[in-house]
């Protein structure tokens, strides 16, 4: 079966350090997106993308996230200077149509310290 | 604003049968999911509902009324392996396809 591909599947940068999580997506999916889960709390969506270029974005989303797809298979998310409080699982997702057929990677585990 | 309101958690036991209800307040509505996520991993797509009415899937039956913004998911012949948090979640296909997902319902299954 089809899976998202998600590296690092632990990180632990210090304060103020730059991160970029990446992701290969499901290589006919058109959506990509990402979510964070903060250890204990609901799973919160951060961006959505699509043909090349942001589509959504929540307020968590701010001027220090960044996406890119720089080719046909990778999906990176960048967070410029990371703050504590970005210590968080982070979901990378794909679909084929939107919110229906949703598959998620393994996550990454960000620990800020 | 937006609102998913579930359960924290739940207990029941092995064979028996358990509903996890979800009621819903959002800005938009595509769709209703529910998603099964063990401790650490990622979400895991389990059923949803487009339409009033009831789809069932396997052991997993999920209920949606969209003009009471009430969905609930029916789990049959409970498992062990099916002790997860149960995520409750509303798509939204106009705002890029975004799941808005609720807290989760730690269910516990007991011998």
């Amino acid at each position: 079966e089809p899976e998202v591909t998600q590296t690092p599947s632990h990180q632990v940068t210090q304060m103020g350090q730059e991160v970029i999580l990446r992701c290969v997506p499901i290589s006919n999916h058109l959506y990509f997106y990402w979510y964070r889960q903060i250890l204990g709390q609901k799973v919160e969506f951060l961006v959505s993308f699509y043909n090349n270029e942001i589509s959504e974005k929540s307020e968590i989303f701010d001027d220090q996230f960044s996406v890119e797809r720089p080719d046909g298979s990778n999906f990176t998310l960048k967070i410029r200077s990371t703050k504590l409080e970005d210590s968080a699982m982070y979901f990378c997702a794909s679909s084929e149509r939107g919110s229906w057929g949703y598959t998620f990677g393994s996550g990454t585990r960000l620990t800020v310290v | 604003g937006q609102n998913i309101d579930q359960p924290t958690e739940m207990t029941a036991t092995e064979g028996a049968i358990v509903q996890i209800n979800c009621t819903y307040q959002t800005s938009g509505f595509n769709g209703l999911f529910w998603y099964q996520q063990h401790a650490g991993e990622a979400p895991t797509f389990l059923s949803y509902n487009v339409l009033d009415g009831l789809e069932e899937k396997g052991r997993f039956s999920s209920f949606l009324s969209r003009s009471k913004g009430y969905s609930y998911l029916l789990l049959k012949e409970l498992q062990m392996k099916d002790s997860a948090s149960y995520l409750c979640a509303v798509g939204i296909y106009n705002q890029g396809g975004k799941l808005i997902f609720g807290q989760g319902t730690e269910l516990s299954v007991k011998p």
